[in-house]
């Protein structure tokens, strides 16, 4: 089954601790993309990457990290997250050329 | 920097009813658009994607259409079924492809039986 895998899909941490979300797909998708979802600001691009070893910053990068060392996996680092990272990151996937975009089910971060 | 509207934000129909629901956008120079359906607190799940040079997408009982030079598309909604309740949101990626897609806030409707 084509997919998007996110974990974890809850976490609640606390400031200043280094954390990491993954994100794997099984499509052979080329782009991959991380967003997060706030109340009344809608979804923001994080960051996203092209291919392995490419990535660009979206429109909202502070306080993130990426890397793409393999093509199936996108992970986001948040190396010492703070409250307003609080909030619901999608992960998404898609051929390169942006087609049908793929969603992961999302990760709910909260930090105290 | 490219802008993408929705509005309303909320919408509440009977159930049967035929609805449109909207999407505009400040930059003509688009790559292409889908329109998603998001259930609470679960992912996005694209329903159509229209290229620049498409007009509209079919897909059941729902039709997407776009108009490039006027920043605007729709989303029709055929006979509308409590099942249809979500939230329904846009997002255009620029011409040159493989780049950032920018979304609209997305319109929660609610079909009431």
């Amino acid at each position: 089954e084509a997919q998007v895998t996110q974990n974890p899909r809850y976490l609640i941490t606390v400031t200043g601790k280094k954390l990491t979300v993954t994100c794997s797909q099984n499509m052979n998708h080329e782009y991959m993309s991380w967003y997060r979802q706030d109340p009344g600001l809608g979804l923001r691009q994080i960051y996203y990457s092209m291919n392995v070893e490419v990535t660009d910053k979206g429109d909202v990068p502070e306080g993130y990290k990426v890397s793409r060392k393999e093509k199936r996996n996108f992970p986001l680092i948040l190396e010492s997250p703070s409250p307003n990272q609080t909030s619901l990151y999608f992960c998404a996937s898609t051929i390169l050329g942006i087609g049908e975009l793929f969603f992961g089910e999302g990760s709910r971060l909260t930090v105290l | 920097k490219q802008e993408v509207t929705q509005i309303p934000a909320a919408l509440s129909v009977p159930e049967g009813e035929n609805l449109v629901l909207n999407c505009s956008f400040t930059d003509s120079a688009i790559y292409n658009l889908q329109w998603f359906r998001q259930d609470p607190g679960k992912g996005l799940t694209s329903l159509l994607l229209i290229q620049s040079s498409q007009r509209e997408q079919t897909s059941g009982r729902l039709n997407a259409s776009l108009d490039k030079s006027s920043g605007r598309s729709t989303l029709y909604i055929a006979a509308s079924q409590p099942g249809d309740s979500a939230t329904y949101l846009c997002a255009v990626s620029r011409t040159g492809a493989n780049s950032k897609l920018t979304f609209g806030k997305g319109i929660t409707l609610s079909v009431r039986p």
